[in-house]
């Protein structure tokens, strides 16, 4: 199973876009990069997912390098609400798709 | 309102009296899966299912034991719990397919003394 690497911490100004990077150097073609976020204890919220593309919705948007071996997490204008904890996790397209590891995280903290 | 319902929210008990914390969703999810948190060690996965029937470990399965007899409950059993069992635990679920993104419940803190 892939796993991620993510820095342990960052900042980031409010306002401004905070880019939250991941290293997911061993996916499979088949395997999506998902985001989620906690906030303090509460169930972790699904942010944002992708496979090879770009995405964006209305909360974020996902930027893929094109060998899908790393990825980043863009939230364009970042508030107080956005600090949380940020996990980046991959998951297989089919086949075993119940088994994940989520690590330990991103802690973003927004800073007025 | 699609929901995936935890019971109960906090729960304090003995070491070794049985209990059993109860994972609910209303969205047909083929998916369920519960997950732990301790301080440092971000979320880990018990055990997962695929379907009704159909249950598979996780990365840290010792001490629990889960059933999946209805396609919407998913109860996490500890038969015997242990103070190294605490913990925040959740439950989430999702469509089968790894394109579907996992939805969760808010938690329950157990305490086990």
């Amino acid at each position: 199973d892939a796993k991620t690497t993510q820095p342990p911490s960052m900042d980031c100004a409010e306002g401004r876009a905070a880019n939250l990077p991941c290293n997911h150097s061993t996916i499979s073609g088949n395997e999506y990069v998902y985001w989620y976020r906690q906030i303090h204890s509460q169930g972790p919220q699904y942010i944002i997912h992708g496979l090879k593309n770009n995405e964006t919705n209305e909360m974020a948007s996902l930027i893929i390098t094109e060998d899908r071996k790393s990825s980043t997490l863009i939230l364009p204008h970042a508030t107080l609400r956005d600090t949380a904890v940020y996990y980046c996790i991959v998951r297989l397209g089919s086949g075993n798709t119940g088994k994940l590891i989520f690590g330990q995280g991103t802690t973003l903290q927004v800073k007025p | 309102e699609a929901q995936v319902t935890q019971n109960p929210r906090y729960l304090i008990t003995v070491t070794g009296k049985k209990l059993t914390v109860t994972c609910s969703q209303n969205m047909n999810h083929e998916y369920m899966s519960w997950y732990r948190q301790d301080p440092g060690l971000g979320l880990r996965q018990i055990y997962y299912s695929m379907n009704v029937e159909v249950t598979d470990k996780g990365d840290v399965p010792e001490g629990y034991k889960v059933s999946r007899k209805e396609k919407r409950n998913f109860p996490l059993i500890l038969e015997s719990p242990s103070p190294n069992q605490t913990s925040l635990y959740f439950c989430a679920s999702s469509w089968g397919g790894g394109n579907s993104p996992l939805h969760f419940g808010n938690g329950t803190r157990l305490t086990v003394t």
